[in-house]
């Protein structure tokens, strides 16, 4: 199975601060990479697919970027409603798999 | 407007039996690959299983977690997706997500574009 690793596991920022998450594959999974944030006792919600395809309605201070085995989730100018858990996951090969979260918290 | 409801969760002993249901509106569901993922209490996202759509003769696959405990089956004549549960263990006791796929054609990439608000199954004796 290919473990996706996550990087911090949680931080704490600002409104208003940029924010980076990063992602790690154990094996290349070229632009396979797809992000998605959770808040407590929600269901995950899509962000961003294909590495930097932008999900509709998602707004712009959200971008990814990256190929093969490193990649990275950024949020410019962190906004309220963005502190939650953030995942990466990887849709290269069978099984799919999850990073372990990023939890991104009020400072 | 693509809508996910997940129903059936509840307290079971180990050992026992469950079986879940995901009515989806808002798309076709014979069109779409649909999967169940979990989320253990304080945990992470794990991936359970695939339903495949009717041009891939609904074909099915499993985590090795799950794989000959669980069975994914749909009614689309009913727009239904189940998860039939057997021989459960405490380590099975999550939230369990219905999703559906979607795809970029051009380069064949699937993610989890719509997830219902999951259902709860705890395993305990």
């Amino acid at each position: 199975d290919i473990q996706m690793t996550q990087s911090p596991s949680s931080l704490s920022a600002s409104v208003g601060d940029r924010v980076t998450i990063t992602c790690r594959a154990s094996q290349s999974i070229s632009s396979y990479l797809n992000w998605y944030q959770q808040k407590p006792g929600k269901a995950p919600k899509l962000l961003i697919y294909s590495v930097f395809s932008l999900q509709s309605g998602v707004p712009s201070r959200f971008s990814g970027s990256g190929s093969g085995t490193d990649f990275t989730l950024t949020i410019t100018s962190l906004q309220v409603e963005d502190f939650a858990t953030y995942y990466c996951q990887q849709s290269s090969s069978n099984p799919w798999t999850f990073g372990q979260g990023t939890k991104v918290e009020i400072k | 407007e693509v809508q996910l409801v997940e129903s059936g969760g509840g307290l079971v002993q180990p050992g026992g039996s469950l079986r879940l249901s995901c009515a989806a509106s808002g798309f076709t569901l014979s069109d779409h690959y649909m999967d169940w993922v979990r989320q253990a209490p304080g945990k992470g996202l794990e991936w359970v299983g695939r339903s495949r759509n009717k041009a891939n003769s609904y074909s099915t696959e499993y985590a090795a977690s799950v794989q000959g405990r669980f069975t994914i089956s749909r009614d689309d004549s009913k727009n239904s997706l189940y998860l039939q549960m057997n021989s459960l263990e405490t380590d099975d006791t999550a939230v369990y997500y219905c999703t559906r796929l979607a795809v970029v054609a051009a380069t064949r990439t699937y993610y989890f574009a719509y997830w219902g608000q999951g259902t709860l199954v705890t395993v305990s004796s």
